[in-house]
């Protein structure tokens, strides 16, 4: 089946500053990339996502890349403001299933 | 993610006792999941359900069963044989999935502990 491995676990950055969270998956079948954000004790909430036949996508200060040649994909968030500090979730999905990277715990500090 | 619903918010169990948490969704979406949630854990998918009176395992399904009577409504029984199951339980829904509609929607999630 798919592994989905996420780095790093835990980022702190200076507010104003870009943050960069990296995913690698394993099933070349893959076809598309969603992003989570969840907030403490909240349900996860899609921020952006991608699908095979694209490079690269942006939604203002987010954005996301993909690389299947090397089976990555990573979550660039820039002009990071307090509120982006959260736990974030790289998946992939091939067919009927998402599966999902461990989290990364990101920290603004104003 | 508005559209669907989850309950109790909070749920205590006794060892040896079967709970059933509540997952509804008012979005016409075909494809339902349940996940858990661990601390310093990702989501890791328990039971998914791709259309009414069907449904199939996924990586952690052992303790758990699940029904899929109505298209809105995929409940998910923690039973006695779960030997674990303080956790974050997370229902999600999709449009249709395998025909390009992938985007998973939250629910708010049910805390469950063991006592």
């Amino acid at each position: 089946g798919e592994n989905v491995e996420q780095h790093p676990s835990t980022l702190s950055v200076q507010e104003g500053d870009s943050a960069v969270i990296k995913c690698t998956y394993s099933d070349s079948a893959s076809n598309y990339f969603p992003w989570y954000k969840q907030e403490l004790g909240k349900r996860p909430q899609l921020i952006i996502d991608i699908r095979s036949n694209v490079g690269e996508k942006k939604d203002q200060r987010i954005a996301v890349t993909l690389n299947k040649t090397a089976k990555h994909f990573s979550l660039h968030i820039t002009e990071t403001q307090p509120e982006d500090s959260a736990v974030y979730f790289c998946a992939a999905s091939g067919s009927y299933q998402l599966t999902f990277g461990k989290g990364t715990k990101l920290s603004v500090i104003p | 993610d508005g559209g669907i619903t989850q309950s109790p918010k909070y749920l205590f169990r006794k060892e040896g006792q079967n709970v059933t948490l509540s997952c509804e969704q008012n979005l016409n979406h075909d494809a339902m999941y349940w996940y858990r949630q661990d601390p310093g854990q990702g989501l890791r998918l328990i039971y998914y359900s791709q259309i009414v009176n069907d449904f199939q395992k996924g990586d952690i399904a052992e303790g758990y069963s699940v029904s899929r009577e109505k298209k809105e409504s995929f409940p998910l029984t923690v039973t006695s044989a779960q030997k674990n199951p303080t956790a974050f339980y997370l229902c999600a829904s999709s449009i249709a999935p395998g025909q390009g509609s992938d985007t998973q929607y939250f629910g708010p999630g049910t805390r469950l502990t063991v006592l």
